[in-house]
């Protein structure tokens, strides 16, 4: 299996530019999740959705972030516009069902917004 | 407020001595807890997990959840220097999972 795949692994944007980031989860999982992790405040959670909808978005930040998961093999998190705050790094993680299984982690997304 | 609590250290054990992390959990309708290490630059990377109470080894790992404390610990014993990391302590609820801040342990060859 070749895991959670996510791209790129570094971007460095200037403020205002928009940023997409990408994520494929392991085959057979129906749950995703989006974290970001910073020195500050650890890993925190996002965005996650089941079965390709969006359960809990209360973790994002601002209207400035947008997720979407058009199929069970594709995820996207979107930043426009894109501020120094927001430099991080989002990782992509996914299950094989809601609740009482192991969640697995893609490489990350190294963000620096300038 | 789901919280989950951790040393943030930095622990350091002489290679080959026993490690001792801990972690305290808020919500106590929690049933899956989890122990992820993570290599500096490197993505969380699942090494234990335990439903029941009681102890659950797996190698030098070994994993204690107290439901009753609301107390989740791993011990590594013979630590190796491979061993340094950050240690992640997470559990699920609400189909969520939640995960503490971490705590860095130094393995000293």
């Amino acid at each position: 299996d070749a895991g959670v795949i996510q791209s790129p692994r570094h971007e460095v944007t200037e403020m205002g530019q928009e940023v997409t980031l990408r994520c494929k989860p392991i085959s057979g999982h129906n749950s995703l999740f989006w974290y970001r992790q910073t020195m500050m405040r650890g890993l925190e959670l996002l965005i996650y959705f089941n079965n390709n909808v969006p359960i809990d978005d209360s973790g994002m930040p601002e209207d400035r972030f947008s997720a979407k998961m058009p199929n069970a093999s594709f995820s996207t998190l979107k930043i426009q516009p894109s501020e120094p705050r927001d430099s991080a790094v989002y990782f992509c993680a996914s299950s094989r069902r809601m609740g009482n299984e192991k969640l697995f982690f893609g490489s990350g997304t190294q963000l620096s917004v300038l | 407020q789901k919280e989950v609590e951790q040393n943030s250290g930095p622990l350091s054990v002489p290679e080959g001595a026993i490690a001792s992390l801990n972690c305290t959990y808020s919500d106590r309708g929690s049933q899956s807890f989890f122990w992820y290490r993570q290599y500096s630059g490197k993505s969380p990377e699942l090494i234990m997990f335990i439903y029941s109470n009681g102890d659950k080894e797996d190698g030098r790992f070994t994993a204690q959840l107290n439901k009753a404390s609301q107390y989740v610990s791993l011990l590594i014993r013979d630590s190796q220097p491979s061993d340094s990391a950050t240690y992640l302590c997470a559990f699920e609820t609400g189909n969520q999972f939640y995960f503490g801040t971490g705590t860095s342990l130094t393995v000293i060859p």
